[in-house]
């Protein structure tokens, strides 16, 4: 199972920034929090990485809480093309042959005109 | 354009048909994946490749036969699918399989059994 928590489906007015949470509580010391996106009919698109402080590039923000059990995406200004199902994920950095990378339902976001 | 290219990127089959989902990188990567999509449901991962090495299979059927001939070739062999394998089939790689660097996506081979 995942271990994280989304909501199911979120909608955000375009040129808004796009806050999407995502719920860690049993995270772990060495585990990274990870965002990924998948547009319809297309393969998950790697978005940003994390392990404790606030990240930052091209195409959004991560903010990790000072317990990192939950995490926000920002999309600062979202556009129609930004409508897409968003997967959190955590895994460790480097781990052995059994570590899995488990998606779950993730949150469908809408970009509203 | 991810470097991971999936062919077909359609393919219709009857349940007696033999056929392959091929995916290549450029990327240099060492680890290669298959996940499956079922319509309104999560991805599931089906078979890891780590070095051509087969080190993950998720007690995914015999029909569905990998196949890692370089760390740049992935193939899915299907044979004597049913009609709940109608999934959108994904390739990914990385670097490697321990490593927590990002995976990269092919487009998927969206595949309908009759």
């Amino acid at each position: 199972d995942a271990k994280t928590t989304q909501p199911t489906s979120m909608d955000c007015a375009e040129g808004r920034a796009a806050n999407l949470p995502c719920n860690h509580s049993t995270i772990s010391g060495n585990e990274y929090v990870y965002w990924y996106r998948q547009i319809h009919s297309q393969g998950p698109q790697y978005i940003i990485h994390g392990l404790k402080n606030n990240e930052t590039n091209e195409m959004a923000s991560l903010i990790i809480t000072e317990d990192r059990k939950s995490s926000t995406l920002i999309l600062p200004h979202a556009t129609l093309r930004d409508t897409a199902v968003y997967y959190c994920i955590v895994r460790v950095w480097w781990g052995n042959r059994d570590d899995k990378i488990i998606f779950g339902k993730g949150t469908r976001l809408h970009i509203l005109p | 354009e991810t470097g991971v290219t999936q062919t077909p990127r359609h393919l219709v089959m009857g349940m007696t048909n033999k056929k392959s989902l091929k995916c290549e990188q450029h990327l240099g990567h060492n680890a290669m994946y298959w996940y499956k999509q079922s319509a309104k449901k999560p991805l599931e991962l089906m078979f890891v490749y780590s070095l051509e090495e087969r080190v993950e299979n998720n007690s995914v059927p015999s029909r569905f036969s990998p196949e890692c001939p370089n760390s740049s070739h992935l193939f899915l062999h299907l044979h004597t699918l049913q009609p709940e394998d109608s999934a959108l089939y994904l390739c990914a790689s990385s670097p490697s399989k321990e490593g927590g660097e990002k995976l990269f996506f092919g487009s998927g081979t969206q595949l309908s059994v009759l």
